[in-house]
């Protein structure tokens, strides 16, 4: 059982190039979120979703973009690179039956150069 | 901004009890204390959780105050594979959380 999968694991952009991070689970779960972490701080909500087709903005949002077309599957966009966005992302799923837990990956670590 | 309050730092002795606390001054009556935590750079691992009454799982015991505005996660007998950041936080069951900064808990020899 995979869990929670994230690509690429590293990545070093130029600013202003863009990238998607990719996100999918193998859990049937509905419930997925996008956070990302600086240097010594702690996860900032960036989007979520609620199921197929539904997304809803997080914390810190501006930057990104995402989609969710498919219940496996939950990719974050970066169009336009910038320094600030510097961090690890990491993306977690949850189930529908109450109170359940998230499900994290193990991140992307992106710098942008 | 985090909605719970943690001491940025504490040492526990191997062996010994770890006892985390956190504030949750704006919980409000249908959110849930979840606590979780973050070995090394990896993804966070779910502990526990609970409403109002003390919880006990394999991993560790919550204790919530009957205000529920503070709560505690003990981990009974501390190993150095406990060494992580802890973060607690107040969920309801939309999912949509916010973490603080957490507590970096360091266990010593």
């Amino acid at each position: 059982n995979a869990g929670v999968t994230q690509t690429p694991k590293f990545r070093i952009l130029k600013i202003g190039q863009s990238m998607t991070l990719q996100c999918t689970q193998d859990m049937n779960h509905n419930y997925m979120y996008w956070y990302r972490q600086d240097p010594g701080m702690g996860l900032k909500l960036i989007y979520y979703s609620v199921g197929a087709g539904i997304t809803d903005k997080g914390e810190v949002p501006n930057g990104y973009n995402v989609s969710r077309s498919t219940t496996e599957d939950f990719p974050l966009r970066l169009e336009l690179a910038a320094p600030s966005q510097t961090s690890v992302y990491f993306c977690a799923s949850r189930g529908d039956r109450y109170l359940q837990p998230q499900h994290f990956g193990d991140g992307t670590r992106l710098s942008i150069l | 901004d985090a909605k719970t309050t943690q001491p940025p730092s504490m040492d526990c002795a191997e062996g010994r009890a770890a006892n985390l606390p956190c504030n949750h001054s704006t919980i409000s009556g249908n959110e849930y204390v979840y606590w979780y935590r973050q070995i090394h750079s990896q993804g966070p691992q779910y502990i526990i959780h609970g409403l109002k009454n003390n919880e006990t799982n394999e991993m560790a015991s919550l204790i919530i105050t009957e205000d529920r505005k503070s709560s505690t996660l003990i981990l009974p007998h501390a190993t150095l594979r406990d060494t992580a950041v802890y973060y607690c936080i107040d969920n309801t069951n939309a999912g949509k959380s916010t973490f603080g900064d957490g507590t970096t808990l360091t266990v010593k020899p």
